[in-house]
């Protein structure tokens, strides 16, 4: 069963830093592309950044990019997602998802449940 | 960047009606779009890739259809679990994107 478990969310001050990490289970990890979604509580989905299976592909959403870097460690099976710079516009419940197959479609298979991160003074 | 708008924004049908939702993207996407349901309080989950690619255990009264710039996802009669909210995803050109969302209630 495949499982994405998010943490690191927290509240912090604007200009603030924070660091995501989503470890995954179930699956082959080092095989998929893997993304990061936002969501603002009621509001729609958003997404961040993607990374492929080797990382050697990474795309970012121009509201985060020079600000957010997303990486991988496939011997651990996890992903990160490092949060510089934050402003009170990045406030959303962030989910780690994977790519439905291992071919890199950045479609969405399976989602974590997602970590709420606060910027607020 | 492609935008994708979704139509109507509220669907208020009754158990067992077709539900039929639109996405339209603004420039040609080919078939490289994804429909996802979302549950209060859970994340989202995919239905249909490519466009009329139904996902793993997605039940056979969702069905998705389109190319180009315009997309329909069908419910053939709907199901009280299905009432929801139903985002569809474009993977055409970066950055990916996605629509505002749909919501189907209960009439």
């Amino acid at each position: 069963e495949v499982q994405l478990l998010e943490s690191g969310g927290g509240l912090v001050q604007p200009g603030g830093s924070l660091r995501l990490s989503c470890e995954a289970s179930g699956f082959i990890f080092s095989n998929y592309a893997m993304s990061w979604v936002r969501q603002v509580p009621g509001k729609g989905l958003e997404w961040v950044s993607s990374i492929s299976a080797s990382a050697s592909a990474i795309d970012y959403a121009d509201s985060v990019k020079g600000r957010i870097t997303i990486s991988r460690d496939n011997s651990k099976n996890t992903l990160y997602l490092q949060m510089n710079s934050l402003r009170v516009e990045d406030t959303a419940v962030y989910h780690c998802a994977q790519d439905v197959t291992d071919y890199h479609t950045y479609y969405f298979g399976y989602w974590g449940q997602g970590t709420l991160v606060t910027v607020s003074s | 960047e492609i935008v994708l708008t979704q139509s109507p924004a509220t669907l208020s049908l009754s158990p067992g009606a077709r539900a039929t939702l639109s996405c339209r993207a603004s420039q040609s996407i080919n078939n490289y779009l994804a429909w996802y349901q979302q549950k209060p309080g859970q994340p989202p989950r995919l239905l249909i890739y490519d466009a009329s690619n139904r996902a793993t255990g997605i039940p056979a009264r969702f069905s998705g259809s389109g190319s180009g710039t315009d997309f329909t996802l069908t419910i053939s009669s709907l199901e009280p679990e299905d009432f929801a909210v139903y985002y569809c995803q474009q993977r055409d050109n970066w950055p990916l994107t996605f629509g505002g969302g749909t919501k189907v209630e209960i009439k």
